[in-house]
């Protein structure tokens, strides 16, 4: 099974500026026949189910605000909140999709405001 | 609108059983490979089950497998799972959520979860 490892667990970050936070992933996920990296990105705020808005680990899904991009490659990958808001607080995880089954999650990293 | 709701959760002794509906609207249902997820009390997000559109594939992860059984209902657009030999550790909300293609895909919609509570 694929190993998803994401840090840090919680950050702190104030209003306005950026948050970053990462994702490793065991072995690679990027299927080379199409050169796409089987990664996502989702947000999950409480009480409420996870979201998702990030796929193919930079594909922002429709709707998602454009403060939020993916990137990275293989085994590492990057979410970063260009400018905090107050509704971005909520717990984040990864998600990689190559080697199936099992579909597996990172612990997830919750952001809160500084 | 695409909808996804679970129903079917509640409290159940250990080695108890249990079904879990999720019920589809505002998309073809019967074109769309679907999955289970659950997160226990204040712990991450955990794949359970896949199905793919036309039940020819089926997956399990291995905590649940031999007693968790996922199906589908093309007809009445609806995912099920039925859960036996429940034990404390399966505690958790169930999320049903949709693949946006096969097995190696990730979820674009999930309904808003059925809380499953084993317990004596």
């Amino acid at each position: 099974d694929i190993v998803m490892t994401q840090s840090p667990d919680s950050l702190a970050v104030s209003l306005g500026e950026r948050a970053t936070m990462n994702c490793k992933s065991s072995q690679s996920v990027l299927y080379r026949s199409n050169n796409k990296n089987y990664l996502a990105w989702y947000q999950q705020k409480p009480g409420q189910p996870p979201k998702l808005l990030i796929y193919w680990a930079s594909t922002r899904e429709s709707g998602v605000p454009d403060r939020f991009s993916g990137s990275g490659s293989g085994t590492d990958f990057t979410l970063t909140i260009s400018s905090l808001q107050a509704e971005d607080v909520a717990v984040y995880y990864c998600q990689q999709y190559y080697s199936t089954p099992p579909i597996t999650f990172g612990q997830g990293t919750r952001l809160e405001i500084k | 609108e695409v909808q996804l709701v679970e129903s079917g959760g509640g409290l159940v002794q250990p080695g108890g059983s249990l079904r879990l509906s999720c019920a589809a609207s505002g998309f073809t249902f019967s074109s769309y490979s679907m999955n289970w997820v659950r997160q226990a009390p204040g712990v991450g997000l955990e794949w359970v089950s896949y199905i793919s559109s036309s039940t020819g594939t089926i997956y399990y992860a291995d905590s649940v497998k031999g007693r968790f059984t996922i199906s589908r209902d093309n007809a009445k657009n609806s995912l099920y799972l039925h859960m036996n030999s429940l034990r404390a550790e399966d505690t958790a909300v169930y999320y049903c959520a949709r693949a946006t293609t096969t097995s190696s895909s990730h979820f674009d919609y999930w309904g808003q979860g059925a809380l499953v509570t084993v317990s004596s």
